[in-house]
């Protein structure tokens, strides 16, 4: 199967930093990539999503970057506020199946 | 426009008996999609359901089933249930294209005694 992993199982931040997860992924057919959070008791929530003809992509807060010849995906966080706290995953998308990571846990220091 | 809705949120069981999840995707969208998350794993691939027929399966046993209803609500069913059943069943909906940003539930907190 697909290997999709995480260099760090829980990042711990100061409130008003900025916050970088990253991801490994195995395959280099994968053609989509997501990122979802995940917060305590709920269901997965998309953040990001970015294609693989694609390096960078920025959002509200967020910006993925894409390593194709590495096979590395992270996520960057601006000013991690409190609400930031929780599980994120990284999925990528193969043959229209998804691969997803084991997650990083999410500090965020008041 | 509602969420993907999953049903039961929280289920306690015994081993040897069988449990059957249901799953209503969102309006318009034909796939459904389930997964399994345990502590300390990511998530797991089950199956994936498209217009009625399942499009993709991951390696678990037969004992795990689904299908899909002509309003693309889809149910999972567990028989046989093991201890290691234990687990978040998470369900997601998508288009099913090419572009398939998928939306999950809530998910099925099921517990196996």
């Amino acid at each position: 199967g697909e290997s999709v992993g995480l260099h760090l199982p829980t990042l711990s931040v100061q409130e008003g930093d900025n916050s970088i997860i990253n991801c490994a992924y195995s395959n280099s057919a994968s053609d989509y990539f997501i990122w979802y959070k995940q917060e305590s008791g709920k269901g997965p929530q998309f953040i990001i999503d970015i294609r693989s003809n694609m390096d960078k992509r920025q959002g509200q807060r967020v910006t993925v970057l894409l390593n194709k010849t590495v096979k590395h995906l992270s996520l960057q966080i601006a000013a991690t506020q409190p609400g930031d706290s929780a599980v994120y995953f990284c999925a990528e998308k193969n043959f229209n199946k998804f691969y997803f990571g084991s997650g990083t846990k999410l500090n965020v220091k008041p | 426009k509602a969420g993907v809705t999953q049903t039961p949120r929280y289920l306690i069981k015994t081993r040897g008996q069988q449990v059957t999840l249901s799953c209503s995707p969102i309006s318009g969208h034909r796939s459904v999609s389930w997964y399994q998350q345990t502590p300390g794993q990511g998530l797991q691939f089950l199956f994936e359901y498209f217009s009625e027929t399942q499009r993709n399966k991951g390696n678990f046993p037969g004992r795990f089933s689904g299908r899909q209803f002509s309003n693309s609500r889809s149910e999972m069913n567990v028989s046989t249930l093991e201890l290691g059943d234990s687990a978040l069943y998470l369900c997601a909906s998508s288009l099913g294209t090419n572009s398939g940003e998928l939306f999950f539930g809530e998910g099925s907190r099921l517990t196996v005694l």
